[in-house]
C-alpha cells in the first residue's frame, strides 16, 4: 500500500530558526512523484513543490530546500531563517497509481509549523 | 485569474437534510477532486472525476454523492446517510489524471457542521 508519514504533528520555532519538517513514504510503484502543499489559515492548500523518482538532486527555492534520499525513502523539507509568514500546516504527499488508469494523491497528516516572532 | 471557487465558506446541516457544496473552475482541467479533511488525519479523498459524466469513488464515499454534467463544475452532496459530517471540505483540479506529476489546484474550502 502506499503510505506518506509525517511524524511531527506540531513544530514551534522562533523567528529566524531554521526548522526541517520531516516525511516519509512507502510505494511499490517505480515512478512516482512527490509533492510539498502548504495550508496557510485561510484553508487552500498551495503548492511549493513535486520531485519525481529519478531525480535525486536537492532543490533551493529561496529559504526553502529539499532533501529527495530514495535510499531512506524520505523527502525532508527545510526553511532558513522562518518567518511569521511560514505559519501553516504542511502537507507531503504521493502520486499513486488509481484502478482506472489515472492517478490520485496520497496525503500525509501534515505537520503544523508555528513561528513566533 | 483562474482558480477554483467553492461555495458557501460555511455551512451548518440539520438532522436528515441533505446538503450540496459547490465547485466551480475556471483552468480548463479535466479532473476534479474533492477530499475531506479533519484534524490530524490530512485529507482523505471522497470522490473524483477524470472527465465530464464520469466519476469515481475515492476511500471514504459512503454517505456523499456527486456529479459531473459540466467539465467546470463538480457539486459534492453530503447526505443524511452520513452520520458524521463536520469536517472541513476542499475542491481541487489538475489538468488531467494522466500525468502523475501534475500538481493540484485548491480552493478556500467549505467548513461543514451539524446543527
Amino acid at each position: 500500500a502506499q503510505k506518506v508519514t509525517q511524524a511531527q504533528t506540531e513544530i514551534s520555532v522562533v523567528e529566524k530558526e531554521d526548522v526541517t519538517l520531516d516525511c516519509v513514504y512507502e510505494t511499490r510503484d517505480t515512478t512516482y512523484y512527490l509533492f510539498w502543499y502548504k495550508q496557510p489559515p485561510s484553508g487552500e492548500l498551495v503548492f511549493l513543490i513535486r520531485r519525481n523518482s529519478f531525480d535525486e538532486q536537492n532543490e533551493i527555492s529561496g529559504r526553502y530546500s529539499w532533501n529527495f534520499q530514495k535510499s531512506t525513502s524520505s523527502f525532508n523539507f527545510t526553511i532558513t531563517a522562518s518567518q511569521v509568514v511560514d505559519s501553516a500546516v504542511y502537507f507531503c504527499a504521493l502520486s499513486e497509481a488509481g484502478l482506472d488508469g489515472g492517478f490520485k494523491t496520497i496525503f500525509g497528516a501534515g505537520t503544523r509549523l508555528f513561528v513566533k516572532a | 485569474d483562474g482558480g477554483i471557487t467553492q461555495s458557501p465558506k460555511y455551512l451548518f446541516r440539520k438532522e436528515g437534510q441533505n446538503v450540496t457544496l459547490s465547485c466551480e473552475q475556471n483552468l480548463n482541467h479535466d479532473a476534479m477532486y474533492w477530499y475531506r479533511q479533519d484534524p490530524g488525519q490530512g485529507l482523505r479523498l471522497i470522490y473524483y472525476s477524470q472527465i465530464v459524466n464520469d466519476f469515481q469513488k475515492g476511500d471514504i464515499a459512503e454517505g456523499y454523492s456527486v456529479s459531473r454534467e459540466k467539465k467546470e463544475s463538480f457539486p459534492l452532496t453530503v447526505t443524511s446517510a452520513q452520520k458524521n459530517p463536520t469536517a472541513f471540505y476542499l475542491c481541487a483540479s489538475r489538468r488531467t489524471t494522466r500525468d502523475r506529476g501534475q500538481p493540484q489546484h485548491f480552493g478556500d474550502g467549505t467548513r461543514l457542521s451539524i446543527l
